[in-house]
């Protein structure tokens, strides 16, 4: 099975700085991936696919780029409502569907 | 479009725990479309447990294959899982999504926690 490993676990960011989390694949996923952002208590919103496709009604200020075995999502300009956890996901064998352990983004 | 899940919040160890996602605004029977669940152990990663296509084929994490069935009524815009034989481990907040052809979980459910404990 492919493992999906996230870097950093936690940073703690002020509001405007930008952000950047990794996404690493034990094996290539092409641009199969995507980027989910949870808040305490509430279920996961999915914010990008296919490795760079913004969903709609995701601000710009969110992106991610990559391809094969890495991958980022940067929030350009750090929000007070972007404070969350943020997972990415693989889903390269189609219907086999793996997270990375999550990495939660807390105020300096 | 919106999903519920729905559940007991107390199952004891080695039962079997019965969910249920009721959904609505979409049909299972749409191609592209399916139905999925997933689960969150308190202060844990998300993991991903079994999907049900537009075609009713049925997928499962490799892991917990043996303890999982999904099903779903398309007359009743319901899907349900199955997990035989559950565990303290199982203790878990349980999501049911959409997956929308091959663009992510766009959908989700509010989620319902389910604790196994005698």
């Amino acid at each position: 099975d492919v493992q999906m490993t996230q870097s950093p676990s936690s940073l703690s960011a002020s509001v405007g700085d930008r952000v950047t989390i990794t996404c690493r694949a034990s094996q290539s996923v092409s641009t199969w991936l995507a980027w989910y952002q949870q808040k305490p208590g509430k279920a996961p919103k999915l914010l990008i696919y296919k490795a760079s496709t913004l969903e709609s009604g995701v601000p710009s200020r969110f992106s991610g780029s990559g391809y094969g075995t890495e991958f980022t999502l940067t929030i350009s300009s750090l929000q007070p409502d972007d404070f969350a956890t943020y997972y990415c996901q693989q889903y390269k064998n189609y219907f086999t569907w793996t997270f990375g352990q999550g990495t939660k983004v807390e105020i300096k | 479009v919106t999903l519920r899940e729905s559940g007991p919040a107390l199952v004891k160890p080695t039962q079997t725990l019965t969910l249920t996602c009721a959904f609505s605004g979409f049909s299972l029977g749409t191609r592209e479309l399916s139905v999925s669940w997933v689960r969150q152990p308190p202060g844990k990663a998300l993991e991903w447990l079994a999907l049900l296509d537009w075609d009713d084929d049925k997928f499962y994490n490799t892991s917990l294959k043996t303890r999982l069935t999904i099903s779903g009524d398309i007359s009743k815009n319901q899907v349900v899982l199955t997990m035989t034989d559950v565990d303290p481990v199982d203790t878990a907040t349980y999501y049911c999504a959409r997956l929308h052809a091959e663009n992510g979980f766009d959908i989700w459910g509010q989620g319902t926690m389910v604790t196994v404990s005698s």
